[in-house]
């Protein structure tokens, strides 16, 4: 079964403390993207980042970093430098079979962070 | 300005009638998604549109419908709404096939009494 999980209901983080959010993902899909989704509380989904699963670098856009890890099945996100405004909820998902007929996508549960003066 | 719009944003409506969430973008994307979103759940994909008249099921298609007849429209259809599908919906959109970012719509806040 295709599955997202995130086990980090929710965390605290000091503002300019680095944060990991948790991503585990389970597939039988050899191509899969990997994603990540800011929701403020003002409710829109803001895109973050992206990983595709033969992409061999991980993915890195200005202060998030993904650490994609094939093997273990989970791509973490790493927010550098916290600042008040990274208080949101995050979303882990999955896309798959992008490359083919069909364009699935699996979201987790998401993980609600909140930063710290 | 590049955009999903959605219509209503909010709806309160009974059990049983028949009502219509309208999508439209105005990118020329291929690709249309429907999720719903439920606390504790993240958001689950209902139906998707990989081009006009090109429809297929997500996770929880039960109890909607899609069409596809415009390449800038996907309007999500509940044809007898039930409780359990007060929800918060999203529609979004990417270009097609090998891009991966997806844009979504504002949301729209349905309850049904």
């Amino acid at each position: 079964a295709q599955k997202i999980t995130q086990t980090q209901p929710g965390m605290f983080v000091q503002e300019k403390e680095a944060v990991t959010l948790d991503c585990t993902y389970d597939t039988s899909d050899q191509s899969y993207g990997l994603f990540w989704y800011k929701q403020p509380s003002s409710g829109e989904m803001i895109f973050l980042i992206y990983q595709g699963s033969y992409d061999e670098q991980n993915a890195t856009e200005g202060r998030y970093s993904l650490n994609f890890q094939k093997a273990r099945k989970s791509a973490n996100l790493v927010i550098s430098a916290s600042q008040l405004g990274d208080s949101a909820m995050y979303f882990c998902a999955m896309r798959v079979g992008h490359l083919t007929s069909y364009d699935k996508v699996i979201f987790g549960p998401g993980t609600s962070l909140s930063v710290i003066p | 300005e590049a955009q999903v719009t959605q219509n209503p944003r909010y709806l309160i409506t009974v059990t049983g009638k028949k009502l219509t969430v309208t999508c439209s973008q105005n990118m020329n994307h291929e690709y249309m998604s429907w999720y719903r979103q439920d606390p504790g759940l993240g958001l689950r994909q209902i139906y998707y549109s990989m081009n006009v008249e090109v429809t297929d099921k997500g996770d929880v298609p039960e109890g909607y419908k899609v069409s596809r007849k415009e390449k800038r429209n996907f309007p999500l259809i509940l044809e007898s709404p039930s409780p359990n599908q007060t929800s918060l919906y999203f529609c979004a959109s990417r270009p097609g096939r090998g891009y991966n970012e997806q844009f979504f719509g504002p949301g729209t806040r349905l309850t049904v009494l």
